[in-house]
């Protein structure tokens, strides 16, 4: 069965360094998504892209947040210089109609130290 | 602004048990909802999709319930299994929003 895939599951960081997750959505898929769960805490939206441009963003997907389209397989989070407060887990989601199913992601884990 | 909440925040069931889970939302102008399972830490898994025109969806041991004039989700677990104990996360899309989610329930199930 299709699905999402993360990578890295798992990456620590210092402060103030680039970090880049990547995804591979499934395949036919047209609507791209990350969200992030803070330990504890909702599942909140960052940012949702479509046709190799941003769609919609939350207040969170500040100047330090980007996404990219790559290739024809790939969609990536980049964070410029982390903060202690980016430690969240990042899903990244895809579905083939904007307002249908959402697929997500295992996640990956960002530890900011 | 759609907001979206999951009572109780934890439950804990004898296996076998019947269960319901609540959801509610603020702005009944809603085009879907999805039930969503999370075992610790990992990813969503999708359960339900009820479509804003559906009454019910139904997988399994899962029923999923929305009544939009009440602003209420319900997902029924019927004869609970130790592995349905997991985080069940309620989330919906309204308007152009993106899904806006509850901070789910927290399940579990004792053999």
């Amino acid at each position: 069965e299709p699905e999402v895939t993360q990578t890295p599951s798992h990456q620590v960081t210092q402060m103030g360094q680039e970090v880049i997750l990547r995804c591979v959505p499934i395949s036919n898929h047209l609507y791209f998504y990350w969200y992030r769960q803070i330990l504890g805490q909702k599942v909140e939206f960052l940012v949702s892209f479509y046709n190799n441009e941003i769609s919609e963003k939350s207040e969170i997907f500040d100047d330090q947040f980007s996404v990219e389209r790559p290739d024809g397989s790939n969609f990536t989070l980049k964070i410029r210089s982390t903060k202690l407060e980016d430690s969240a887990m990042y899903f990244c989601a895809s579905n083939s109609v904007g307002t249908g199913e959402l697929f997500f992601g295992e996640g990956s884990r960002l530890t900011v130290l | 602004k759609q907001e979206v909440t999951q009572i109780p925040a934890a439950l804990s069931v004898p296996e076998g048990e019947n269960l319901v889970l609540n959801c509610s939302f603020t702005d009944s102008a809603i085009y879907n909802l999805q039930w969503f399972r999370q075992d610790p830490g990992k990813g969503l898994t999708s359960l339900l999709l009820i479509q804003s025109s559906q009454r019910e969806q139904t997988s399994g041991r899962l029923n999923a319930s929305l009544d939009k004039s009440s602003g209420r989700s319900t997902l029924y677990i019927a004869a609970s299994q130790p592995g349905d104990s997991a985080t069940y996360l309620c989330a919906l899309h309204s308007g152009n929003t993106p899904l806006v989610f509850g901070k789910g329930t927290r399940l579990s199930v004792i053999a």
